[in-house]
Parts: C-alpha cells; structure tokens; sequence
C-alpha cells in the first residue's frame, strides 16, 4: 500500500527557514516523479515542486530560488527546504507520488504558519 | 501560463439529483485534465485523469469529458459521501500543474 507521512510543518517567523520532510512507503520514491503541493487556508491547490526520477527539479515561478526539493534515495524520503520564508507561503504542504497526467497518491500534509 | 476556471464555484444539490462541473483551460489542453475530490481536512483524491479516464476504485457514477478548452465532471446519481470540494487540473504544461479554483457541491 502506498504511503506518504509529512513532517517538518510548524509556526515559523518571517525571513526564516524550514525543512519538509516526507517519508514514503509501498513504493520507491527515486522511481517516481514526486511533487510538493500547497494549499492556503480556505484556498485552492497550488502546486509548488517537483523532482523527477533522474533528478531533475522545477518550481513555482511563486518559489523559486527560495525552496529546494530534495530527496534521500537510502531513506525513501523527499524533502522541501523552504527559505525566506513569506506569510503568503503559509499553507497545508502537501508530498504527493505524480504520474504524467495527474497526481496519484498524496500524504495527509503538513501545516506552515508564517507569522511574527 | 495555462489558466483553469471552474464553474459553477459552489452548487447546491439533493441526493440523486446529476451535477455538473466545467473546467475551462485558458488555452488547449487536449486531454491533459484530471478532477479531484476533497472533503474538509483530508488530502484531495485523484477521480478522473486524462480527461475521461476513471481512476481504479472510483464509483461508475462520475465521469470526465471534453477536450481541448472545455471539460465537464459529471456525477450522475449524487449520493451523501460526494458532498465535497471538486478541483480539475491540467497536465499540458508539465511538469507546471495548474488547478482550477475549485467547486463546492453542498447539500440543499
């Protein structure tokens, strides 16, 4: 059975830093594409990341070069190291497994707060 | 950047009764649509992908079409369980996912 646990979400400052984690099981995550995808408070879904099985990585224009999506092939976990961090990025961030046409598995994510 | 627009953006509805979702892209598409299902707090569930392609496990009574600019998701028999936020997405621009602004289908 596919699986994906967030962790890593909490109330951080403005300007500051944060490292999403997601660890995944019933299936390799080297293997597969594997998205971040957020989701404001009472807003829509807002996809964020992803890094594809040969390592390659792309971002919301809204991210880039602020967050870094990673991943530990011994670990089968992705990651999201997000940087200067903005009230606008506060969200639900969700880990999800990502076909070509459609995300096909998600976690149950894991709320960022940014807010002094 | 393609742009999805859903409408209606909440529908009220009674059990039984067929409801209709459209999904407009900005620009086409093909069949590179998938629709998503949410309930309060809980992680979106992937129902329909490539347009008219039913995910493994979801019920017969929804069902995708369109291609090009225009999409529809249809639930053809609304039963309580489905009283949910529905999302499309577009897939063209992959790996840039783009959602729709979502649908509220309330009970009446």
């Amino acid at each position: 059975e596919v699986q994906l646990v967030e962790t890593g979400g909490g109330l951080i400052q403005p300007g500051g830093s944060l490292r999403l984690s997601c660890a995944a099981s019933g299936f390799t995550v080297s293997s597969n594409y594997m998205s971040w995808v957020r989701q404001a408070p009472g807003k829509g879904l807002e996809w964020v990341s992803v890094i594809y099985s040969g390592g390659s990585t792309y971002y919301a224009d809204s991210v880039k070069g602020r967050f870094t999506i990673s991943r530990d092939n011994s670990k089968n976990t992705l990651y999201l190291q997000m940087n200067s961090l903005r009230a606008e990025d506060t969200a639900v961030y969700y880990c999800a497994r990502a076909g070509v046409y459609a995300i096909l598995s998600w976690g149950q994510g894991t709320l960022v707060t940014v807010s002094s | 950047d393609i742009q999805m627009t859903q409408s209606p953006s909440s529908v009220s509805a009674s059990v039984g009764d067929r409801v209709t979702i459209t999904c407009r892209a900005s620009q086409g598409i093909s069949s590179w649509l998938a629709w998503y299902q949410q309930k309060p707090g809980k992680a979106p569930k992937l129902l329909i992908y490539a347009a008219s392609s039913l995910q493994s496990g979801v019920p017969s009574r929804f069902s995708g079409s369109g291609s090009g600019t225009d999409f529809t998701l249809t639930i053809s028999s609304l039963q309580p369980e489905d009283f949910a936020t529905y999302y499309c997405q577009q897939a063209n621009s992959f790996p840039q996912l783009t959602f729709g602004g979502g649908t509220k289908v309330e009970i009446k």
